[in-house]
């Protein structure tokens, strides 16, 4: 069975500009998280998905950051624009109860 | 206040030797559960322990709800368990909240 995957490895941008990130989970997953850590300091929840609902969405640090899960199967967040405080490892999750399963994580340079 | 909070911060220990760590958790967080974040950055779940004993070949953890507190247990401690562990929990419906982690070094 294929465990989560993230798109792209790695990214690197200039201040200013637009990034996505893509999140597939596993198959059969309804529930999918988003976490960022930044920094090194703690990994921080950004928001959960219900299949293609937001169920909580308040980790969200402000308007420059959307999240989005079409037909509820894989995910994209975009930042636009970023900014140098957004570098960061991005991490997906999903889980079909409690349990939650990490993807690699996007490492994200804002230059 | 701090919701999920972890001791000791770092630790070193020699090839061989056992380890506690310890998640102290507020009342607002539930449902725990330990990873393991490798020295290449990936998350691996170890356990979700909202209370009670679990055991894994070499790692345990037992969380005591009632006092707020879960330990994770590493026997025998090899090189590979190396990395950061955090513990995790929900706040608020499936809000997870991490400690700031356990960075363990283990020298061969």
């Amino acid at each position: 069975e294929a465990g989560v995957t993230q798109f792209p490895s790695h990214s690197v941008i200039e201040k200013g500009q637009t990034v996505t990130l893509r999140c597939d989970p596993i198959s059969g997953h309804d529930n999918l998280y988003w976490y960022r850590r930044v920094m090194g300091k703690e990994i921080k929840f950004l928001l959960h998905f219900v299949k293609e609902s937001k169920q909580d969405e308040s980790g969200m640090p402000n308007n420059r950051f959307l999240a989005e899960r079409t037909g509820g199967t894989y995910s994209t967040l975009k930042v636009q624009p970023a900014e140098l405080e957004d570098s960061g490892v991005y991490f997906c999750a999903s889980s079909d109860g409690h349990l939650q399963y990490f993807g690699p994580g996007t490492r994200l340079t804002v230059t | 206040g701090i919701q999920v909070e972890q001791s000791p911060p770092d630790l070193i220990l020699q090839e061989g030797a056992n380890s506690t760590l310890r998640c102290n958790f507020s009342d607002s967080v539930n449902n725990l559960q330990w990873f393991h974040q490798n020295p290449w950055g990936q998350l691996i779940n170890l356990f979700y322990i909202p209370s009670g004993t679990k055991q894994n070949g070499r790692l345990s953890a037992t969380t005591v709800a009632t006092e707020r507190y879960s330990l994770l247990y590493i026997s025998s401690s090899q090189t590979t368990d190396s990395g950061v562990y955090f513990c995790a929990g929900y706040t608020g419906g499936f809000k997870t909240i991490f400690g700031a982690g356990t960075r363990l070094f283990v020298k061969a």
